[in-house]
């Protein structure tokens, strides 16, 4: 069974940073790619940052750009979000989200999300 | 920046087809996915490569795409479906995921 399991979420002060981990199993973790995506509180899904299985191809949203860096640690079936420069905008459930074998595919399983509140 | 465009909410009696729309530029060109939400769940994938369904989706969800629209269509609405429903695509051009706003369906 194919499990997804963010930790590192809490509360952090404006400019602040936090570090997001995704636990995997119940796959062969390094043939995916992985995302993640976040939502603001009553808000829709918004696509953060994507990771190709061997970490070769990475990107970003427009708004993290420059601020987050998602990585990888095939060996640990782990995915990290490192966020820094945090700002009120930030605050939302982060879901870790497996994609397929290329990157661009769809999003098949999600976590239970970790939610991030960024306020002083 | 490539947008989608969802209506906001969408009403359907019960045992009634849905259907919710998600417009963008030439979005036949591209693949499109479909996740559901409820509340306080994550999302699921109910419809993949525009047309797909993952295992385990019942046969009354499908969805098709053409020109600048893609529609879920949910046929025999059970009060079940009541949920948010996204879509999304992956922009090759900017290389960036995109989703919809989101569409609350009811199930009246």
């Amino acid at each position: 069974e194919v499990q997804l399991v963010e930790s590192g979420g809490g509360l952090v002060k404006p400019g602040g940073s936090l570090r997001l981990s995704c636990a995997a199993s119940g796959f062969t973790f390094s043939s995916y790619s992985m995302n993640w995506v976040r939502q603001a509180p009553g808000k829709g899904l918004e696509w953060v940052s994507s990771i190709s299985s061997s970490s070769s191809y990475i990107y970003y949203a427009d708004s993290v750009k420059g601020r987050f860096t998602i990585s990888r640690d095939n060996a640990k079936n782990s995915l990290y979000l490192q966020m820094n420069s945090l700002r009120a905008e930030d605050t939302a459930v982060y879901y870790c989200a497996r994609g397929g074998l290329r990157l661009g595919e769809p999003f098949d399983y999600w976590g239970q999300g970790t939610l991030v509140t960024v306020s002083s | 920046s490539y947008e989608l465009t969802q209506p906001l909410s969408v009403s359907v009696a019960l045992g009634q087809t849905a259907r919710i729309t998600c417009g963008g530029n030439n979005i036949g060109s591209k693949n499109v996915h479909w996740y559901q939400q409820k509340p306080g769940q994550a999302p699921v994938l109910v419809i993949y490569r525009d047309s797909n369904r993952p295992s385990g989706i019942p046969e009354r969800f499908s969805g098709s795409n053409s020109g600048n629209t893609a529609t879920l269509t949910i046929s025999r609405a059970q009060a079940g479906d009541e949920a948010d429903y996204y879509c999304q695509v992956w922009d090759s051009s900017t290389a960036q995921g995109v989703f919809g706003g989101g569409t609350k369906l009811t199930v009246l």
